[in-house]
């Protein structure tokens, strides 16, 4: 069965700081990866996502992933945070050989930024 | 505006009796899901449909029912038999089930058994 490890449980960082979080899947078939993030008090939200192609990935608000199938990894960056990023980050992985499969979630990464 | 809804946003029952969730959306989206969100835990698959009349279970479905009977409706029924019943359940729609097909979530029903 699929799995989503998602290392880190709580980060805390400065504003300007650098930002990477970390995603590791278990499958060894084609997947499609997901970052989700949901700010305090709002809905889950697409962040990026990964189909094919560059493994280097741009989504909103300035975050970035990079698929590196060698280590069913998928990183989340982001160069400078602000205390508007603070928020619960997920990471999501369904297989693309398979039709009709649902996302498996990470347990989250809260994010804490300090002004 | 087309999005998800779901209601109640707070809701509370007395161990031991049924409750159902509603979940409407009017994004024409075929596949539809149901997630448990605990703290530490992340999102957990309860139930999903990738069509009408149609569903699967997820990780951990026992203790929950859900029927399809229409396209825009999914409501899940957390039954007596669910131990851990106090929860936040996210409803999410997707245009289909699977592949490169990303979520649309809605804003999630908070319930209390006590």
């Amino acid at each position: 069965a699929q799995s989503v490890s998602q290392h880190n449980h709580h980060v805390i960082l400065s504003e300007a700081a650098s930002l990477e979080l970390g995603c590791n899947y278990s499958y060894g078939g084609t997947v499609n990866l997901f970052w989700y993030v949901q700010y305090p008090g709002q809905h889950l939200q697409l962040l990026l996502k990964y189909f094919s192609g560059d493994p280097l990935v741009k989504g909103i608000k300035g975050f970035e992933a990079e698929f590196i199938k060698s280590k069913f990894s998928f990183n989340l960056r982001k160069p400078s945070v602000q205390w508007s990023d603070t928020a619960e980050y997920f990471c999501a992985v369904n297989s693309d050989n398979q039709a009709g499969t649902a996302l498996i979630f990470g347990k989250g990464t809260t994010l804490s930024v300090s002004s | 505006d087309g999005g998800i809804t779901q209601s109640p946003k707070y809701l509370f029952r007395k161990e031991g009796q049924n409750v159902t969730l509603s979940c409407e959306q009017n994004l024409n989206h075929d596949a539809m899901y149901w997630y448990r969100q605990d703290p530490g835990q992340g999102l957990r698959l309860i139930y999903y449909s990738q069509i009408v009349n149609d569903f699967q279970k997820g990780d951990i479905a026992e203790g929950y029912s859900v029927s399809r009977e229409k396209k825009e409706s999914f409501p899940l029924t957390v039954t007596s038999a669910q131990k851990n019943p106090t929860a936040f359940y996210l409803c999410a729609s997707s245009p289909w089930a699977g592949g490169n097909s990303p979520l649309h979530f809605g804003n999630g029903t908070r319930l209390t058994v006590t």
